[in-house]
């Protein structure tokens, strides 16, 4: 079954704080791992490409790496703002018969002022 | 900047009737998305095109079926709308398949009576 897992569901944070989630995702057949930040009354926007075992990406705060040996990738957001309350989805490609693209369910992120 | 409209915001529509939900980019992409977004359950791929009249179907095209007659247009059919279908749909694109960032649409709430 091919599934993929976000921890934690929700978690809230005060302003300044550091914080991380984590994605995980089987590892056979792996293809590529995106993320996502989904705003209330938005589209969902996306953050980061991973492909590469060992990836690491980064853009302004919030940074990313990749394990596909053992399937997981985290997200952190260094400093958090208000600004950043948001879902984070991430979803991989997996070429299994055919391509398919999974999401998982979110981490909601609450940044308290 | 890449954008991805959808033909409608809301919708209400009875039960039998066909629906069609149209999703335009304006960048050239080659792929196009539709996907729908329930609670507790994440976003879900029900069909892709990577091409001009080229389909693959995603995790649940059951009761959909899709036409991609030119490249910036992607449509949506609901053959005989059922109330499981009332949904937020939401269209994307992206220029390369699994490699490239995909660009949302502000999504379609359905409701079907």
């Amino acid at each position: 079954i091919l599934n993929v897992e976000q921890s934690p569901q929700s978690l809230h944070v005060q302003e300044g704080d550091s914080t991380n989630f984590t994605c995980s995702f089987p590892s056979s057949n792996f293809y590529a791992l995106h993320w996502y930040r989904w705003e209330t009354a938005k589209s969902p926007e996306a953050l980061f490409v991973m492909t590469l075992n060992g990836d690491e990406k980064k853009k302004g705060r919030i940074s990313a790496t990749l394990n596909t040996k053992e399937g997981y990738s985290y997200l952190y957001i260094k400093g958090s703002q208000p600004e950043d309350s948001a879902t984070y989805l991430c979803a991989f490609w997996v070429m299994w018969e055919t391509y398919k693209y999974i999401f998982g369910t979110g981490t909601r992120l609450k940044v308290l002022a | 900047d890449v954008k991805v409209t959808q033909s409608s915001r809301y919708l209400v529509k009875r039960t039998g009737e066909k629906v069609f939900l149209e999703c335009v980019q304006d960048m050239d992409h080659e792929n196009m998305f539709w996907y729908r977004q329930d609670p507790g359950l994440g976003l879900r791929l029900i069909y892709f095109s990577y091409d001009v009249k080229m389909k693959e179907k995603g995790d649940i095209p059951e009761g959909y079926s899709v036409s991609r007659e030119k490249k910036e247009r992607f449509s949506l059919i609901l053959e005989s709308a059922s109330t499981n279908q009332t949904s937020m749909y939401l269209c994307a694109s992206s220029l390369g398949l699994a490699g490239d960032t995909q660009y949302f649409g502000p999504g379609t709430r359905l409701t079907v009576l």
